[in-house]
Formats: C-alpha cells, sequence, structure tokens
C-alpha cells in the first residue's frame, strides 16, 4: 500500500523559512516523479511543483508554479525515499496545507494524474 | 482566477444525475488529459478519473468522465449524500508548464 507521510509544518513569520519533508513507502520511490500541491484555507488545491525521477545519467528535472518560483526548492532523496520542499521568504499567501502527491511515471503526470497523495502539512505564515 | 474553469457549485436529489463541467483552452485540456478529484471537508484530494474517463480501482462506475475539444465534464448518477463534497478538475498546461486545477465544484446531494 502506498504511503505518503508529510512533516514539518509550523507557524513561520514572513521571510522566514521552512522545509517540509515527505516520507514515501509502499512503492519503489526512485521510479515515479513526485509532486508539491498545496491547498490554501478555503480555496482549491494549488500545483506547486515537480520533481521527476532520475534519468539514465542520474539527473532529475523540477518545475514550479510562478508563485512559488526562486523562492521554493524541491528535491529528492531515493535512498531514504524522501521528498523535500524548501521554502525560502515565506510570504502570508504561503498560508495553506502543503500535500505531496505520486505521479503514476517517472518522468512526470500527464494530466495531472496524481494516484495517491499525503495526509497533508499545515504552515502558517504569520507574525 | 483558475486557468480552468468550474461552476462554484451544483445539487441534485439522491438517486439522480448530476454533470459538472470544466472549461479550459488548447494549451491545457485541450493538448493533454484530464483527472478529476474528490475532497472532502478535512481530508485530501482522491483521484476520481485519469486521462479523461478512466476510473482507478475501487471507484464505483457511477462516475464517469468524459472530454471534447478543451472542456471536459463529470458525470456522477445514482447520486448518494456520501457524494456531497468538493470536485475539482485538472491538467497540465502546456505554456504555463504547470500543473493547474479547476476552481472546484461543491457538490450538494
Amino acid at each position: 500500500e502506498v504511503q505518503l507521510l508529510e512533516s514539518g509544518g509550523g507557524l513561520v513569520q514572513p521571510g522566514g523559512s521552512l522545509r517540509l519533508s515527505c516520507v514515501a513507502s509502499g512503492f519503489t520511490f526512485k521510479n515515479y516523479a513526485m509532486n508539491w500541491v498545496r491547498q490554501a484555507p478555503g480555496k482549491g488545491p494549488e500545483w506547486v511543483s515537480i520533481i521527476s525521477g532520475r534519468s539514465g545519467d542520474g539527473t532529475s528535472y523540477t518545475k514550479y508554479a510562478d508563485s512559488v518560483k526562486g523562492r521554493f526548492t524541491i528535491s529528492r532523496d531515493d535512498s531514504k525515499n524522501i521528498l523535500s520542499l524548501q521554502m525560502n521568504s515565506l510570504r502570508a499567501e504561503d498560508t495553506a496545507i502543503y500535500y505531496c502527491a505520486k505521479c503514476t511515471y517517472r518522468t512526470g503526470c500527464h494530466g495531472l494524474y496524481l494516484e495517491s497523495w499525503g495526509q497533508g502539512a499545515l504552515v502558517t505564515v504569520s507574525s | 482566477q483558475s486557468v480552468l474553469t468550474q461552476p462554484p457549485s451544483v445539487s441534485a436529489a439522491p438517486g439522480q444525475k448530476v454533470t459538472i463541467s470544466c472549461s479550459g483552452s488548447s494549451s491545457n485540456i485541450g493538448s493533454d488529459f484530464v483527472s478529476w478529484y474528490q475532497q472532502i471537508p478535512g481530508t485530501a484530494p482522491k483521484l476520481l478519473i485519469y486521462d479523461n474517463d478512466k476510473r482507478p480501482s475501487g471507484i464505483p462506475d457511477r462516475f464517469s468522465g468524459s472530454k471534447s475539444g478543451t472542456s471536459a465534464t463529470l458525470d456522477i448518477t445514482g447520486l448518494q449524500t456520501g457524494d456531497e463534497a468538493d470536485y475539482y478538475c485538472a491538467t497540465w498546461d502546456r505554456s504555463l508548464d504547470t500543473g493547474v486545477f479547476g476552481g472546484g465544484t461543491r457538490l450538494t446531494v
């Protein structure tokens, strides 16, 4: 059974930093692209970032929503089955539940087909 | 303002059918598959439909999806009170090179 467990959420002041982690189990983590999706209070989901599985030359690609580009960094540790999201220069509008979500392919998520989601980690940006 | 447009709400009586629409453009729905997610308040979104019209195992055949051009629809037949939730369409936008969700539709049964 696929399990995704996020951690690292909390209260942070505007301009601060936070690092989210997502521990994956129940599947061969390195073979799948992974995403972060967030949901602000009372709003719909917003796609945040994707990281592909590593290709034959050992590289992964990453993509970001414009709203977080240059401030957030997605990464993965395939040896520990951990997906991470480093969030810097946080703003009030970054307040949301952050979900990690699994694609069905190593190279990406066509049709934003996210077959498994974690339970989410709450990030609150406030002074 | 979401890239994909959905009606804010729909309602129907138990046992009836409801259709939820999702309108996009040539750079998103028109050029990629569509997924649909169901979200009961307080829980994570759950995959309902992928590749326009396919159901993951465990999803009843009361839920069906279709796509035509730059629009997609989710049909739910034999409505049950347990279907009350928020429904979101999603796809990849090739111009933005990002994932995109619709604004969501609240279903009341």
